[in-house]
């Protein structure tokens, strides 16, 4: 079946250092990739998306390209923020509402 | 701000008790939602969809008669879990779409923590 597997945490990082998440995942079909980020308290926000292969999903300075040849999604920013810290769950889509999530990263930046 | 509450953010109850946790849509119907549940250290699962005015269906392995789901209107959807015991202490979220199609956002609640003790 679909599955998603994403590194596991917790990543601890300094200010302005450079974040990858890995993700990769296993489908049927071409399915939608996400992003997803969960501040302290809040609930799951859309971060980003792809919704074909090469296709680069952006927003807020996190990128993540869908890789069909690798199966993959990886995150990734330039420089993190303290503002940052907070989970983030890769998730795919296979053509329903149904999602597949990863386990989540939870990420903490320091300042 | 937030377009999908759940409530409560984190309950505690006894062990052999039901507990509820409702789900809003603030700004606009749902015609469909949904309930995760997550174990520590593992992925969100989906437990069941809910469409309004119909029954819910569930995912495999999940109790229908132990996780009640109620969609009765287009902005609010409940889970209950009956006769609760401490494997049941998980954290449950909730999300919710004004139509159907993959074009229509998914919103999701902010959680409930459930413990049972």
């Amino acid at each position: 079946g679909n599955s998603v597997t994403q590194m596991e945490g917790p990543v601890t990082l300094s200010e302005e250092a450079f974040l990858t998440i890995n993700c990769t995942y296993t489908a049927t079909g071409y399915p939608s990739l996400f992003w997803y980020v969960q501040y302290p308290g809040e609930g799951l926000q859309l971060l980003l998306k792809a919704t074909k292969a090469d296709d680069k999903g952006s927003n807020k300075g996190f990128e993540a390209t869908y890789r069909k040849e690798t199966t993959s999604f990886h995150l990734e920013k330039g420089s993190v923020q303290v503002s940052d810290s907070a989970v983030y769950f890769c998730a795919l889509i296979d053509g329903t509402y149904k999602y597949i999530f990863g386990t989540g990263t939870r990420l903490k930046v320091l300042a | 701000g937030a377009v999908v509450s759940q409530h409560p953010s984190r309950v505690i109850c006894k062990s052999g008790t039901s507990v509820k946790i409702e789900c809003r849509s603030l700004d606009f119907q749902a015609t469909t939602m949904f309930w995760y549940r997550q174990f520590p250290k593992q992925s969100l699962m989906l437990m069941a969809t809910s469409n309004e005015g119909s029954k819910a269906t569930y995912e495999q392995g999940v109790e229908k008669d132990k996780f009640l789901i109620n969609h009765a209107s287009l902005t609010l959807s409940t889970l209950t879990v009956t006769s609760a015991h401490p494997e049941d202490s998980s954290f449950y979220i909730c999300s919710a779409t004004p139509g159907e199609g993959l074009g229509n956002t998914i919103y999701f609640g902010e959680g409930s923590w459930l413990t049972v003790v």
